[in-house]
């Protein structure tokens, strides 16, 4: 069936280090692919998305590509922030008709 | 702006007792769903619904039911409590085609004693 692995937290990084966090997926079709981020206290919220193989989803100077050829849908950030600290959960949808969503990865970010 | 809305963000219950769970979108969005988010696991489905009336099982329902009333309303009932439901319950709508991506409200922590 459909599902998302993505990396075990929790991840503890310092400001203006490089943020990758891992997410593959199996799927029977042809998924959308998201990023999804919960600040603390909060409901889920979009941060990016990709809809088909090589497209690269992009917001807020986080980065994720869709790769086909390696079932993958890695988040990327160049130089994290404090504010960047949340839990992160990658997601996918078939048809728009059920989304699957990975287990979440904490995010620290200390000054 | 999408809004999705929750009726508490905390709730305390006892075992046994009937609870209500209410969530409600203002983007006239078909489709709507419940799930919870426990640590280590994820959000998991509990149920969704593509129209007024219209539900359907997700992974997780035994102990939950649902109502559709009306096309802005999905409530979550648990109908006797158990200590195993404490959770976050988290609602979602989303509209597609045009739209896949799907509009999470602020949650509810449930605790049951």
């Amino acid at each position: 069936g459909d599902s998302v692995t993505q990396m075990e937290g929790p991840v503890t990084l310092s400001e203006e280090a490089f943020l990758t966090i891992n997410c593959t997926y199996t799927a029977t079709g042809y998924p959308s692919l998201f990023w999804y981020v919960q600040y603390p206290g909060e409901g889920l919220q979009l941060l990016l998305k990709a809809t088909k193989a090589d497209d690269k989803g992009s917001n807020k100077g986080f980065e994720a590509t869709y790769r086909k050829e390696t079932t993958s849908f890695h988040l990327e950030k160049g130089s994290v922030q404090v504010s960047d600290s949340a839990v992160y959960f990658c997601a996918l949808s078939v048809a728009g008709n059920q989304f699957y969503f990975g287990t979440g990865t904490s995010l620290t970010v200390i000054p | 702006d999408v809004k999705v809305t929750q009726s508490s963000r905390y709730l305390v219950k006892r075992t046994g007792e009937k609870v209500f769970l209410e969530c409600v979108q203002d983007m006239d969005h078909e489709n709507m769903f419940w799930y919870r988010q426990d640590p280590g696991l994820g959000l998991r489905l509990i149920y969704f619904s593509y129209d007024v009336k219209m539900k359907e099982k997700g992974d997780i329902p035994e102990g939950y039911s649902v109502s559709r009333e009306k096309k802005e309303r999905f409530s979550l009932i648990l109908e006797s409590a158990s200590t195993n439901q404490t959770s976050m319950y988290l609602c979602a709508s989303f509209e597609r085609p045009r739209l896949n991506e799907q509009f999470f409200g602020p949650g509810t922590r449930l605790t049951v004693l």
